[in-house]
């Protein structure tokens, strides 16, 4: 059964610090790893998707990582801002890339929640 | 291009009551999932629909329901309702290109709808 943590559930840091946010995985089966936003009482917003098949993705100041084989990705936030501050979570996904139909399955880690201090 | 549309975004009702709610994809979207987010256990997986059949259903007992349209529109449903119900119910879509191509799998999340049961 698969089962996905982060570490840490709650960081405070001051601005313009680089941070790293990570995320755990039991089972190494997945196609996919998809870093979410989400500001309170709001939806999730997709920041970064790594497939299985990539070693890592970047988007801005954000870049984020996979190593299957140890079931690990990490979110780097370079200078980081106040505007940063949310709960950020994690998704694993099982299924099939290339089924149409693979009944996928998608496991959110609990989230870290980043507050960045002006 | 239009996000996911979630409607109503907040609503109450009472024990014993039903419920429905809607949840429009992102346009060539085939693919509508639907999470409940409480602060006791976060993301939890409820359902997800393509081409207007359930294709998996997680852990939840037989008063959530939901169906797809041929739209890909989709609504869920939760009957006689009970005060552990309230909660952030999220939906997300999601493209399945066609068998024998690669799908990335990425979530689009609406704004959720917000309902609380007293």
């Amino acid at each position: 059964k698969q089962e996905v943590t982060q570490i840490p559930a709650a960081l405070s840091v001051p601005e313009g610090e680089n941070l790293v946010l990570n995320c755990s995985f039991t089972d190494s089966a997945i196609y996919n790893l998809q870093w979410f936003r989400q500001d309170p009482g709001k939806g999730l917003t997709s920041l970064l998707l790594i497939q299985s098949s990539q070693r890592e993705q970047t988007s801005g100041r954000l870049n984020a990582s996979l190593d299957k084989s140890s079931g690990r990705s990490t979110l780097y936030i370079a200078a980081s801002q106040p505007g940063d501050s949310a709960t950020y979570l994690c998704a694993a996904s099982e299924g099939r890339a290339y089924a149409e139909t693979s009944y996928d399955k998608v496991i959110f880690g609990p989230g870290t929640s980043l507050s960045v201090i002006p | 291009k239009a996000g996911v549309t979630q409607t109503p975004r907040y609503l109450i009702k009472t024990r014993g009551q039903q419920v429905t709610l809607s949840c429009s994809p992102i346009s060539g979207h085939r693919s509508v999932s639907w999470y409940q987010q409480t602060p006791g256990q976060g993301l939890q997986f409820l359902f997800e629909y393509f081409s207007e059949t359930q294709r998996n259903k997680g852990n939840f007992p037989g008063r959530f329901s939901g169906r797809q349209f041929s739209n890909s529109r989709s609504e869920m449903n939760v009957s006689t309702l009970e005060l552990g119900d309230s909660a952030l119910y999220l939906c997300a879509s999601s493209s399945r290109p066609g068998l024998g191509k690669e799908r990335t799998g990425e979530l689009f999340f609406g704004e959720g709808s917000r309902l609380t049961v007293l």
